[in-house]
């Protein structure tokens, strides 16, 4: 267990509706980051957060967004889902001194778009 | 821009045989060095880093690897396969600390009786 928490664990929606996955970071962390991870694509950086700031950005879709809150649990926001969007989303946490290189995994959320 | 490498999506070894999976990686700043594996319907999980010092690092579950610059590699290596190493492993490099990691495309290892 790796300390970082995710819902819901599965999703399934359809094309053009919105959803929001959720992630506690480990106890202490500061930066959340989100993945995705799809056959075509592998696992590819979408953003960072830290401390409630946005602190990187990948390729990340305009129709996705995220926040990170004061309790620095974080939410990413899927819009105007497409079919092409259904992978697994992992956080990651990391951050509990300036000299943190590792990122802890959540075990991700799997949407579906049909 | 970074960049990591890993040739072939599949390995199959017999239980009790060397386990080497490659990585190369490209990176115009120091890299930080990273393998992950992923275990069927689960998330990853750090088996071993590199960052500064000694070049050769060991990991959990019998894994190490080495870090050599002038090959720009990172090899992942376990002298005696288990039946439980068969998983998903990811190599990974970052730029720094809090900083995003750029994976490589996986290798699936198995390993057979």
């Amino acid at each position: 267990d790796s300390g970082v928490t995710q819902t819901p664990k599965h999703l399934i929606t359809a094309t053009g509706q919105r959803v929001t996955l959720r992630c506690s970071p480990r106890s202490g962390d500061l930066s959340v980051y989100w993945y995705q991870q799809s056959l075509d694509q592998g696992l590819q950086f979408l953003i960072q957060y830290y401390n409630g700031e946005e602190r990187a950005k990948g390729n990340i879709l305009e129709r996705f967004s995220a926040q990170q809150f004061p309790d620095l649990h974080s939410e990413l926001n899927l819009s105007s889902l497409e079919l092409g969007d259904s992978a697994l989303y992992f956080c990651a946490s990391s951050a509990r001194g300036d000299s943190t290189y590792e990122q802890y995994f959540g075990p991700g959320t799997r949407l579906t778009v049909t | 821009a970074q960049s990591v490498t890993q040739l072939g999506s599949h390995v199959s070894v017999s239980e009790g045989a060397l386990v080497l999976l490659r990585c190369n990686y490209s990176s115009s700043v120091p890299p930080y060095l990273f393998w992950y594996v992923q275990y069927p319907n689960q998330g990853l999980q750090l088996l071993l880093k590199y960052t500064t010092g000694a070049t050769l690092v060991k990991g959990i579950n019998g894994f190490e690897a080495e870090f050599k610059k002038s090959e720009t590699s990172f090899h992942l290596t376990k002298p005696s396969a288990h039946m439980s190493d068969a998983a998903e492993y990811f190599c990974a490099v970052s730029h720094g600390a809090n900083s995003k990691l750029t994976f490589g495309k996986g290798i699936t290892l198995s390993v057979r009786p």
